[in-house]
């Protein structure tokens, strides 16, 4: 079974400041997205990035970006000029590419703090 | 285009009660999906519909059920109501490009 792991519970950040939040994930896929999501207080869950395994090149949405490594089976989110509208659970998650949709598998998600 | 609704946000039954949430997709969408999030269990997969029917399902029990209609939206119930039911309940849609994205949730309080 696929399983992700995200090993920082919690992490601050001053604003402005960069914070890299990492993911591991295990699977015998080849080919399978990887997604951050946030969830702020509102508990509404909002998808920050997306990665597609064939794709070496690494995502990047405005100030999110990620750091994928395959071979790893890492997959990191980098918030550059942290605002305090990013204080929020963050979650990696991993899907294979199956036909037809699959469920996600998440991670238990950390928590960011962004300190003013 | 509108995001995913979902409604009631907030609910409040007691054991033994039977609940019904409802979830409507991102126009054009047709897969749904529901999760099950609890601050010790996480984000847990409930069952995914397409089309109407039932496409993926996880390990919960047969107390848990779903279905989804011609419109796409979809309903899930769950009878027998337990004090372990509570939890935010998400839904979450996709369409082409196998991208979920998810409702505001609803809060399930079971007394």
């Amino acid at each position: 079974a696929q399983t992700v792991t995200q090993s920082q519970p919690e992490m601050s950040v001053q604003e402005a400041e960069t914070v890299t939040l990492s993911c591991t994930y295990d699977t015998s896929e080849s080919d399978y997205y990887l997604f951050w999501y946030k969830q702020p207080p509102s508990r509404q869950m909002i998808l920050v990035i997306r990665q597609e395994a064939y794709k070496q090149q690494n995502a990047t949405e405005n100030r999110f970006s990620v750091n994928f490594q395959k071979a790893a089976k890492s997959f990191s989110l980098k918030i550059s000029d942290s605002q305090l509208g990013d204080a929020a659970m963050y979650f990696c998650a991993y899907s294979p590419t199956h036909s037809g949709n699959t469920p996600l598998v998440f991670g238990k998600g950390t928590r960011l703090s962004v300190i003013a | 285009k509108a995001g995913v609704t979902q409604t009631p946000r907030y609910l409040i039954k007691t054991r033994g009660q039977q609940v019904t949430l409802s979830c409507s997709p991102i126009s054009g969408h047709r897969s749904v999906s529901w999760y099950q999030q609890t601050p010790g269990q996480g984000l847990q997969f409930l069952f995914e519909y397409f089309s109407e029917t039932q496409r993926n399902k996880g390990n919960f029990p047969g107390r848990f059920s779903g279905r989804q209609f011609s419109n796409s939206r979809s309903e899930m119930n769950v009878s027998t109501l337990e004090l372990g039911d509570s939890a935010l309940y998400l839904c979450a849609s996709s369409g082409t490009t196998d991208t979920q994205y998810f409702g505001p949730g609803t809060r399930l309080t079971v007394l």
